[in-house]
């Protein structure tokens, strides 16, 4: 079975770091692109970060550049997203995601994990 | 970035009814590169269509996309009780948008 597993999630203090991990099974890890997205309560899904299946390529949206690093182990089958400097804003459950491998380039997510909760709060 | 706007809000259907849900992008999709989700309380978005118009892997027929450029419509034919969820459309022609969602509930 295709599963994705999240953690590392919990509550932060304004300006302080968080690693998230990703824990693949049942698919080759290193054939497929994979992303991290985020939903604050109630809204709805925020693309946050993507990687190249070898790792040379990472994108970011705006709003995450240059405070998160996404990063993967092919070797452990994980995904990684590091996270700094983090703001009320960043409050939010955080998805991993598999592309589907259709195309090149930005893709649709097949596979979601169930998701780890970061809440950013004095 | 692509701003994605969905309508209605709000889609009040009975089981058996056709619903219609729209998507609307603030300039044109590249290669139709929208997709469009479900997601029920408590869930992780399903992908359902890719490509604008495919369906995704063990998706039923009675779900079906359409559109191009700045439009786009999710169609499902006949509404079965686990149809009622959020709906979302993402493209991902350029950096990945979503859009706000469709709330199909249950008249």
């Amino acid at each position: 079975e295709v599963q994705l597993l999240e953690s590392g999630g919990g509550l932060v203090q304004p300006g302080g770091s968080l690693r998230l991990s990703c824990a693949a099974s049942g698919f080759t890890f290193i054939n497929y692109d994979m992303n991290w997205v985020r939903q604050a309560p109630g809204k709805g899904p925020e693309w946050v970060s993507a990687i190249s299946r070898s790792g040379d390529y990472t994108y970011y949206a705006d709003s995450v550049k240059g405070r998160f690093t996404i990063s993967r182990d092919n070797s452990k089958n994980t995904l990684y997203l590091q996270m700094n400097s983090l703001r009320a804003e960043d409050t939010a459950l955080y998805y991993c995601a598999k592309e589907p491998g259709y195309i090149i380039g930005y893709d649709a997510f097949d596979i979601w994990g169930h998701g780890t909760m970061v809440t950013v709060s004095s | 970035e692509i701003v994605l706007t969905q309508s209605p809000g709000t889609l009040s259907l009975s089981p058996g009814e056709r619903a219609t849900l729209s998507c609307r992008a603030s300039q044109s999709v590249t290669s139709n590169y929208l997709a469009w989700y479900q997601q029920k309380p408590g869930q992780a978005p399903r992908l359902l269509i890719y490509g604008a118009s495919s369906r995704a892997t063990g998706i039923p027929d009675r779900f079906s996309g359409s559109g191009s450029g700045t439009d786009f419509t999710l169609t499902i034919s006949r509404l079965e009780p686990e149809d009622f969820a959020v709906y979302y459309c993402q493209q991902y022609g350029s950096s990945p948008t979503f859009g706000q969602g469709t709330k199909l509930e249950i008249k």
